[in-house]
């Protein structure tokens, strides 16, 4: 089944630690996203790839690094320059052509401060 | 002024009801439009894309109004199933041909027997 694997499901952080959250995808889509979504809030857009080897900051990068070394993969590490982290965190995956396309989720990452 | 807003709710409906939600965003240049459902501690799923004559999935309706800068979301005969957060989401240009979309906070359904 084509899908977006994200692990781990729940992950804690300690005061400090930088910690990477995995986001695979085997539905060969181009593009790839990180979001995370607070309380009552709607999904912020961190950082994007359109492409292997690219990406950009999305609205609120800071504290944040990505990388796109693989088609499939867009691991996500949350530095301890942020400040915040406790968040649901979800990956997410579409065609990029040049209208805009839905885009499909993994099932998320809980993190947590300890 | 958010870039995409919508009415939290939550709105609370007998089952069979019918009920709609409405949704403006702030983009006149947006070009694609969806709504999303998202249940309590999940991701969130595509429920349906919104195009400009209007479209119908089931008992989904969705309708854009481009003048007026507004989507809505129509759901006939709701059942128990359909209680989920619904998100409005738009596209917006990033300026150098590139696009993002914007999530809504989303409007809380609770449908009940």
């Amino acid at each position: 089944d084509g899908g977006i694997t994200q692990s781990p499901k729940y992950l804690f952080r300690k005061e400090g630690q930088n910690v990477t959250l995995s986001c695979e995808q085997n539905l060969n889509h181009d593009a790839m996203y990180w979001y995370r979504q607070d309380p009552g809030q709607g999904l912020r857009l961190i950082y994007y790839s359109q492409i292997v080897n690219d990406f950009q900051k999305g609205d609120i990068a800071e504290g944040y690094s990505v990388s796109r070394e693989k088609k499939e993969s867009f691991p996500l590490t949350v530095t301890s320059a942020q400040k915040n982290p406790t968040a649901f965190y979800l990956c997410a995956s579409s065609v990029w052509t040049g209208r805009t396309q839905p885009q499909h989720f993994g099932d998320g990452t809980r993190l947590s401060i300890l | 002024r958010k870039e995409v807003e919508q009415d939290p709710g939550p709105f609370n409906v007998p089952e069979g009801a019918t009920v709609a939600f409405n949704c403006t965003y702030s983009n006149s240049a947006s070009q694609s439009f969806f709504w999303y459902r998202q249940d309590c501690r999940k991701e969130p799923k595509l429920l349906m894309s919104v195009y400009s004559s209007g479209n119908e999935d089931g008992r989904f309706t969705a309708q854009l109004n481009r003048a007026s800068q507004y989507i809505s979301l129509l759901i006939r005969d709701s059942k128990l199933s359909d209680s989920a957060t619904y998100l409005c989401v738009v596209n917006f240009s990033l300026g150098f041909g590139g696009n993002k979309l914007v999530f809504g906070a989303g409007t809380i359904l609770r449908v009940k027997s």
